[in-house]
């Protein structure tokens, strides 16, 4: 079964801290790993996708590593601002583009 | 370049009626993907459709569940008799073409309430 864990399930964190966000899969047989941000209430904003061929991938503030023989993957976030505020979910694609999702890390940063 | 659309964004039904749920793809994009989220839970695939085409519907539940992919118009994702486990999110992605490259971008989500 694959399934998707991320820890931890919240964190609270002071504005300008860096944010460091866990998640693991169960089958390292992935194609690729998108993270995505989740406002209440609202849709999925993609933020970075890595290929199963990647080691990592960088956006602006946000950093995201892969390490697929050991099913993990880590969001950095760097001098986190209130406007991050919100659920980030990691989603390993095992083929076929079927997304499984975890059930996120909720943040809160605090101004 | 509009967004992945889905509308009605808020869906109130008594059990026993339909929903139906629609879904506009990002311009350009062929490929459209459906996915629940019920309360406290992730998010769960439900089907992958092309157009015209199912290519892969081994997350949607046997039966009552239904989705299509015309080839003018949007995706539908209809559920027959509605029963109260079925409120929950309904999500709608979009990717240009199958593969590892692509990213699959997300709508802003059905929420149905079965009263």
């Amino acid at each position: 079964k694959q399934e998707v864990t991320q820890i931890p399930a919240a964190l609270s964190v002071p504005e300008g801290e860096n944010l460091v966000l866990n998640c693991s899969f169960t089958d390292s047989a992935i194609y690729n790993l998108q993270w995505f941000r989740q406002d209440p209430g609202k849709g999925l904003t993609s933020l970075l996708l890595i290929q199963s061929s990647q080691r990592e991938q960088t956006s602006g503030r946000l950093n995201a590593s892969l390490d697929k023989s050991s099913g993990r993957s880590t969001l950095y976030i760097a001098a986190s601002q209130p406007g991050d505020s919100a659920t980030y979910l990691c989603a390993p694609d095992y083929g076929n583009n079927r997304l499984a999702f975890g059930k996120g890390n909720q943040v809160v940063v605090i101004p | 370049n509009a967004g992945v659309m889905q509308n009605p964004r808020h869906l109130v039904r008594r059990r026993g009626q339909e929903a139906r749920l629609r879904c506009s793809p990002m311009k350009g994009h062929s490929h459209v993907y459906w996915y629940r989220q019920l309360p406290e839970e992730g998010l769960k695939f439900m089907v992958y459709l092309q157009k015209e085409n199912i290519i892969d519907e081994s997350g949607m539940p046997k039966e009552r569940f239904s989705a299509e992919f015309p080839k003018e118009g949007p995706s539908i994702l209809r559920i027959q008799q509605v029963v109260r486990g079925d409120s929950a999110a309904y999500f709608c992605a979009s990717s240009p073409a199958e593969g590892i490259r692509y990213e699959q971008y997300f709508g802003p989500g059905t929420r149905l309430t079965v009263t």
